[in-house]
Protein backbone atom coordinates (compact mmCIF):
# COMPACT_ATOMS: atom_id res chain seq x y z
CA UNK A 1 0.00 0.00 0.00
CA UNK A 2 0.91 3.58 -0.21
CA UNK A 3 2.75 5.54 2.48
CA UNK A 4 1.73 9.31 3.06
CA UNK A 5 4.02 10.71 5.19
CA UNK A 6 2.84 14.10 6.49
CA UNK A 7 5.12 17.00 7.74
CA UNK A 8 5.70 18.42 9.39
CA UNK A 9 3.63 16.81 12.47
CA UNK A 10 3.10 20.41 14.68
CA UNK A 11 3.22 23.70 12.76
CA UNK A 12 3.04 27.09 15.28
CA UNK A 13 2.21 30.20 13.39
CA UNK A 14 0.32 33.46 14.23
CA UNK A 15 -2.92 34.52 12.53
CA UNK A 16 -2.17 35.92 8.90
CA UNK A 17 0.74 33.85 8.89
CA UNK A 18 1.62 31.06 5.58
CA UNK A 19 1.36 27.91 6.59
CA UNK A 20 2.88 25.08 4.30
CA UNK A 21 1.76 21.45 4.85
CA UNK A 22 3.98 18.72 3.19
CA UNK A 23 2.38 15.11 1.95
CA UNK A 24 5.01 12.61 0.62
CA UNK A 25 4.14 9.77 -1.23
CA UNK A 26 5.97 6.18 -0.97
CA UNK A 27 5.15 5.54 -4.53
CA UNK A 28 3.71 7.67 -7.31
CA UNK A 29 0.08 8.77 -6.85
CA UNK A 30 -0.12 10.79 -10.11
CA UNK A 31 -2.01 13.90 -9.37
CA UNK A 32 -5.44 12.86 -10.11
CA UNK A 33 -6.25 11.17 -7.10
CA UNK A 34 -4.58 13.12 -4.02
CA UNK A 35 -7.14 15.07 -1.58
CA UNK A 36 -6.38 17.25 1.52
CA UNK A 37 -8.64 17.41 4.21
CA UNK A 38 -9.15 19.69 7.95
CA UNK A 39 -10.66 18.17 10.50
CA UNK A 40 -11.78 20.32 13.54
CA UNK A 41 -11.61 18.48 17.38
CA UNK A 42 -15.17 16.64 17.37
CA UNK A 43 -15.87 17.18 13.94
CA UNK A 44 -15.59 14.77 10.92
CA UNK A 45 -12.81 15.57 8.64
CA UNK A 46 -14.20 18.04 6.31
CA UNK A 47 -12.71 17.55 1.89
CA UNK A 48 -11.05 20.77 1.03
CA UNK A 49 -8.95 19.53 -2.07
CA UNK A 50 -9.22 16.50 -4.41
CA UNK A 51 -7.35 15.90 -7.75
CA UNK A 52 -4.56 17.61 -5.80
CA UNK A 53 -5.19 21.13 -6.56
CA UNK A 54 -9.25 21.32 -7.35
CA UNK A 55 -10.89 23.57 -4.42
CA UNK A 56 -14.35 22.34 -3.23
CA UNK A 57 -16.98 24.59 -3.40
CA UNK A 58 -17.10 27.06 -0.41
CA UNK A 59 -13.45 26.71 0.18
CA UNK A 60 -11.60 30.31 0.61
CA UNK A 61 -8.96 31.00 -2.31
CA UNK A 62 -6.54 31.63 0.76
CA UNK A 63 -6.20 27.77 0.51
CA UNK A 64 -4.35 25.98 -2.17
CA UNK A 65 -2.92 22.27 -3.16
CA UNK A 66 -0.42 21.58 -5.55
CA UNK A 67 2.22 18.78 -6.31
CA UNK A 68 2.54 15.82 -8.47
CA UNK A 69 3.75 12.31 -8.62
CA UNK A 70 5.16 11.95 -4.68
CA UNK A 71 4.77 15.16 -3.76
CA UNK A 72 2.44 17.38 -2.66
CA UNK A 73 1.44 20.61 -0.61
CA UNK A 74 -1.01 22.33 0.97
CA UNK A 75 -0.72 26.02 1.41
CA UNK A 76 -2.42 28.88 3.39
CA UNK A 77 -1.74 31.74 2.31
CA UNK A 78 -2.84 34.19 5.69
CA UNK A 79 -3.97 31.81 8.46
CA UNK A 80 -7.50 32.73 9.86
CA UNK A 81 -8.55 31.93 13.43
CA UNK A 82 -10.96 29.40 11.98
CA UNK A 83 -7.97 27.71 9.91
CA UNK A 84 -6.45 26.13 13.08
CA UNK A 85 -6.99 22.34 13.27
CA UNK A 86 -5.80 19.27 11.62
CA UNK A 87 -4.62 18.80 7.87
CA UNK A 88 -4.65 14.96 6.24
CA UNK A 89 -3.93 14.13 2.59
CA UNK A 90 -5.24 10.90 1.31
CA UNK A 91 -4.60 9.16 -2.04
CA UNK A 92 -7.31 7.21 -3.47
CA UNK A 93 -5.99 6.17 -6.92
CA UNK A 94 -4.94 2.82 -5.20
CA UNK A 95 -6.26 0.21 -3.20
CA UNK A 96 -6.45 0.56 -0.32
CA UNK A 97 -6.78 4.24 0.33
CA UNK A 98 -4.68 5.72 2.73
CA UNK A 99 -4.05 9.10 4.75
CA UNK A 100 -1.64 10.60 6.13
CA UNK A 101 -0.53 10.84 9.78
CA UNK A 102 -2.00 14.75 9.82
CA UNK A 103 -0.35 17.54 10.15
CA UNK A 104 -1.88 19.92 13.40
CA UNK A 105 -1.66 23.88 12.63
CA UNK A 106 -1.90 25.69 16.07
CA UNK A 107 -1.59 28.76 17.01
CA UNK A 108 1.67 30.38 18.72
CA UNK B 1 -28.60 18.63 1.04
CA UNK B 2 -26.93 15.37 1.49
CA UNK B 3 -26.52 14.42 4.40
CA UNK B 4 -24.97 11.09 6.38
CA UNK B 5 -25.83 9.46 9.99
CA UNK B 6 -24.26 6.52 11.44
CA UNK B 7 -26.21 4.36 13.96
CA UNK B 8 -25.49 1.48 16.14
CA UNK B 9 -24.46 0.02 19.24
CA UNK B 10 -21.43 2.06 20.84
CA UNK B 11 -20.27 -0.44 22.93
CA UNK B 12 -19.15 -4.30 21.81
CA UNK B 13 -17.58 -7.53 23.43
CA UNK B 14 -14.29 -8.60 22.18
CA UNK B 15 -14.95 -11.70 20.15
CA UNK B 16 -18.51 -9.94 19.11
CA UNK B 17 -19.68 -8.29 15.87
CA UNK B 18 -19.68 -5.00 15.44
CA UNK B 19 -22.49 -3.07 13.34
CA UNK B 20 -23.49 0.03 11.96
CA UNK B 21 -25.71 1.62 9.63
CA UNK B 22 -25.30 5.10 7.87
CA UNK B 23 -28.94 6.44 6.36
CA UNK B 24 -28.33 8.96 3.79
CA UNK B 25 -30.54 12.01 3.31
CA UNK B 26 -30.95 14.33 0.85
CA UNK B 27 -29.59 11.84 -2.16
CA UNK B 28 -30.80 8.70 -3.44
CA UNK B 29 -28.24 5.77 -2.56
CA UNK B 30 -30.41 4.11 -6.03
CA UNK B 31 -28.94 6.74 -8.07
CA UNK B 32 -25.27 5.80 -8.05
CA UNK B 33 -22.10 6.76 -6.50
CA UNK B 34 -20.01 4.37 -3.96
CA UNK B 35 -20.43 4.82 -0.10
CA UNK B 36 -18.19 3.89 2.05
CA UNK B 37 -16.90 3.41 5.62
CA UNK B 38 -13.74 4.69 7.53
CA UNK B 39 -12.15 5.02 11.25
CA UNK B 40 -10.10 7.17 13.37
CA UNK B 41 -8.37 4.96 15.49
CA UNK B 42 -7.41 6.54 19.24
CA UNK B 43 -4.37 8.88 18.31
CA UNK B 44 -3.41 6.68 15.40
CA UNK B 45 -5.45 8.32 12.24
CA UNK B 46 -7.38 7.46 9.69
CA UNK B 47 -7.89 4.28 8.23
CA UNK B 48 -10.37 3.48 4.84
CA UNK B 49 -12.62 0.29 6.00
CA UNK B 50 -14.18 -0.26 2.21
CA UNK B 51 -17.04 0.81 0.67
CA UNK B 52 -20.30 -0.32 -1.30
CA UNK B 53 -21.65 0.75 -5.15
CA UNK B 54 -25.57 1.09 -4.74
CA UNK B 55 -25.30 -2.47 -7.16
CA UNK B 56 -23.88 -3.98 -4.22
CA UNK B 57 -20.19 -4.16 -5.66
CA UNK B 58 -17.59 -3.91 -2.67
CA UNK B 59 -14.10 -3.34 -2.01
CA UNK B 60 -12.43 -3.96 1.11
CA UNK B 61 -9.08 -2.76 2.88
CA UNK B 62 -7.06 -5.94 2.50
CA UNK B 63 -6.30 -5.63 6.12
CA UNK B 64 -9.41 -5.80 7.16
CA UNK B 65 -11.03 -7.82 4.40
CA UNK B 66 -11.67 -11.29 6.25
CA UNK B 67 -13.62 -9.48 8.79
CA UNK B 68 -15.56 -7.20 6.99
CA UNK B 69 -19.12 -6.67 4.82
CA UNK B 70 -20.26 -3.79 3.49
CA UNK B 71 -23.50 -3.70 2.12
CA UNK B 72 -26.29 -1.72 0.96
CA UNK B 73 -30.44 -1.23 1.34
CA UNK B 74 -31.71 0.66 -1.55
CA UNK B 75 -34.95 0.60 -0.20
CA UNK B 76 -34.09 1.94 2.97
CA UNK B 77 -31.48 4.53 1.84
CA UNK B 78 -28.98 2.83 4.01
CA UNK B 79 -25.71 0.82 3.90
CA UNK B 80 -24.35 -1.02 6.84
CA UNK B 81 -21.26 -2.28 8.27
CA UNK B 82 -20.65 -5.65 10.11
CA UNK B 83 -17.04 -6.32 11.34
CA UNK B 84 -16.35 -9.81 13.37
CA UNK B 85 -14.16 -11.17 15.78
CA UNK B 86 -13.67 -7.63 17.59
CA UNK B 87 -10.39 -7.17 19.76
CA UNK B 88 -10.04 -3.47 21.72
CA UNK B 89 -7.83 -2.30 18.82
CA UNK B 90 -10.66 -2.10 16.68
CA UNK B 91 -11.85 0.57 18.97
CA UNK B 92 -12.31 3.94 16.78
CA UNK B 93 -14.87 6.39 16.04
CA UNK B 94 -16.57 5.11 12.61
CA UNK B 95 -17.71 7.46 10.10
CA UNK B 96 -19.50 6.29 7.22
CA UNK B 97 -18.95 8.66 3.51
CA UNK B 98 -19.95 9.62 0.34
CA UNK B 99 -17.31 8.04 -1.28
CA UNK B 100 -18.99 9.16 -4.86
CA UNK B 101 -17.76 7.72 -8.57
CA UNK B 102 -14.44 6.59 -6.92
CA UNK B 103 -14.52 3.38 -4.31
CA UNK B 104 -11.33 4.71 -2.73
CA UNK B 105 -12.90 8.23 -2.36
CA UNK B 106 -14.07 9.80 0.59
CA UNK B 107 -15.82 13.55 -0.58
CA UNK B 108 -18.73 14.10 1.99
CA UNK B 109 -18.80 12.43 5.94
CA UNK B 110 -21.36 11.49 8.60
CA UNK B 111 -20.44 12.80 11.90
CA UNK B 112 -19.12 9.43 13.23
CA UNK B 113 -19.91 7.22 16.41
CA UNK B 114 -17.73 6.28 18.91
CA UNK B 115 -17.58 2.25 19.23
CA UNK B 116 -15.80 1.07 21.82
CA UNK B 117 -14.75 -2.62 21.77
CA UNK B 118 -14.56 -3.76 26.16
CA UNK B 119 -16.32 -6.31 28.38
Amino acid sequence: EIVLTQSPGTLSLSPGERATLSCRASQSVGRDYLAWYQQKPGQAPRLLFYGTSIRVSGIPDRFSGSGSWTDFTLTISGLEPEDFAVYYCQQYGSSPATFGQGTKVEIQ
Amino acid sequence: QVQLQESGPGLVKPSGTLSLTCTVSGFSISSGDYWGWIRQLPGKGLEWIGSVYHSGSTHYNPSLQSRVTISVDTSKNQFSLKMTSVTAADTAVYYCARAGSNPLGSALWGQGTLVTVSS
